[in-house]
């Protein structure tokens, strides 16, 4: 199963909002609603910040959001600060006993 | 919210056997909340489950590692562990232990710090 596809940079200035792309196929994404993403700042674990699509854990701001269309889900952080700064992850269920990340994107805050 | 550490050699040979256990405190292993579960992350690329283990020892595998992989649980330490066989420079990663709900389909919502290990001769 390959991995999903993410864009490897986004960028944004504090307080605009950025989308960032998660996609892959009808057996993957578009087949199931259990697509998450993580944030990993340098040299830490990841923190789940989307599960189920566009569920939020308690404790992550709302300015992070989920959705998807299709076979492509999106991360949007709206309100930009600089302390979202970090990498992202999607992943997605992928039927058959399996699960699958993306290659990840740097989010960078100019 | 339970604890998780990962703790095990930070260097193994080629060919050799990886072993790393996750020791869990703040909550019992044998509640049956969670799935027990290893994720990797090789240096400066994405994340790859490894697999999942219920306090029952029923166990999920990534098909991909399926052969080379085990996880077992110790319900009287209160700790799960990882052994991964027949090594090589490719399995050099940051590993990680972290719960899920499910295997599979929930996320995983609780992480350890993460450990590094360098497959090298």
């Amino acid at each position: 199963q390959s991995a999903l596809t993410q864009p490897p940079s986004a960028s944004g200035s504090p307080g605009q909002s950025v989308t960032i792309s998660c996609t892959g196929t009808s057996s993957d994404v578009g087949g199931y609603n259990y697509v998450s993403w993580y944030q990993q700042h340098p040299g830490k674990a990841p923190k789940l910040m989307i599960y189920e699509v566009s569920k939020r854990p308690s404790g992550v701001p709302d300015r992070f959001s989920g959705s998807k269309s299709g076979n492509t889900a999106s991360l949007t952080v709206s309100g930009l600060q600089a302390e979202d700064e970090a990498d992202f992850y999607c992943s997605s269920y992928a039927g058959s006993n399996n699960l699958i990340f993306g290659g990840g994107t740097k989010l960078t805050v100019l | 919210q339970v604890q998780l550490q990962e703790s095990g050699p930070g260097l193994v040979k080629p060919s050799q056997t990886l072993s790393l256990t996750c020791a869990v405190s703040g909550g019992s292993i044998s509640r049956g909340d969670y799935y027990w579960s290893w994720i990797r992350q090789p240096p400066g690329k994405g994340l790859e489950w490894i697999g999942y283990i219920y306090y029952s020892g029923s166990t999920y595998y990534n098909p991909s590692l399926k052969s080379r992989v085990t996880i077992s649980v110790d319900t009287s330490k209160n700790q799960f562990s990882l052994k991964l066989i027949s090594v090589t420079a490719a399995d050099t990663a940051v590993y990680y232990c972290a719960t899920a709900a499910r295997p599979l389909t929930a996320p995983f919502d609780n992480w350890g710090q993460g450990t590094l290990v360098t497959v090298s001769s």
